[in-house]
């Protein structure tokens, strides 16, 4: 049974701190590691999709890291702005379709 | 682009009645949907893959009887949810792959669709 986990559930940082999360997958049969933020009512929307090992994506504030050989990958946010707030969802493909899904790691951004 | 949209938002009925959840690609021509359920603090988990013009694929332990998945066109999909009982309350959300996204298996979503049995 293939497993994705993220870490942590959920969090409550400060306005204008850094913060990271995790998300740990399977090392084997990878093929692609997805990140999504997903705000309440809304579509979750895709931030990275990475596909190598040692990548790293960057877009505004938020960044990504990828190690295939450990399973993991990190994504950080800068300067963490309110409108930061959303739970981040990671899913983990192994050359399918099919999307195995973390549970989400909920950020709250403190004014 | 990439923009799909799904129908309704919210549902509530009554123990025994079908329910159709419509999901639409708005901007593309989407030949693959996914649809998903969540559980409260679970994961998204698939249950089932929709291409145009042909049957559904259900993952396992998915009742295909009891969610009919219909795939009548390259934009929409439809979830019918028949004779639902309590237990299928669930937040489903639909997917659909974009043809210029393909060689990475990018999904995009729908906003989803609360479903309450009573």
């Amino acid at each position: 049974i293939l497993n994705v986990e993220q870490s942590p559930q959920s969090l409550h940082v400060q306005e204008g701190d850094s913060t990271n999360f995790t998300c740990s997958f399977p090392s084997s049969n990878f093929y692609a590691l997805h990140w999504y933020r997903w705000e309440t009512a809304k579509s979750p929307e895709a931030l990275f999709v990475m596909t190598l090992n040692g990548d790293e994506k960057k877009k505004g504030r938020i960044s990504a890291t990828l190690n295939t050989k450990e399973g993991y990958s990190y994504l950080y946010i800068k300067g963490s702005q309110p409108e930061d707030s959303a739970t981040y969802l990671c899913a983990f493909t192994s050359g399918t379709y099919k999307y195995i899904f973390g549970t989400g790691t909920r950020l709250k951004v403190l004014a | 682009g990439a923009v799909v949209s799904q129908h309704p938002s919210r549902v509530i009925c009554k123990s025994g009645t079908s329910v159709k959840i419509e999901c639409r690609s708005l901007d593309f021509q989407a030949t693959t949907m996914f649809w998903y359920r969540q559980f409260p603090k679970q994961s998204l988990m698939l249950m089932a893959t929709s291409n145009e013009g042909s049957k559904a694929t259900y993952e396992q332990g998915v009742e295909k009887d009891k969610f009919l998945i219909n795939h009548a066109s390259l934009t929409l999909s439809t979830l019918t949810v028949t004779s639902a009982h309590p237990e299928d309350s669930s937040f489903y959300i639909c997917s659909a792959t974009h043809p210029a996204s393909r060689t990475h298996n990018e999904q995009f979503f729908g906003p989803g669709t609360r479903l309450t049995v009573l």
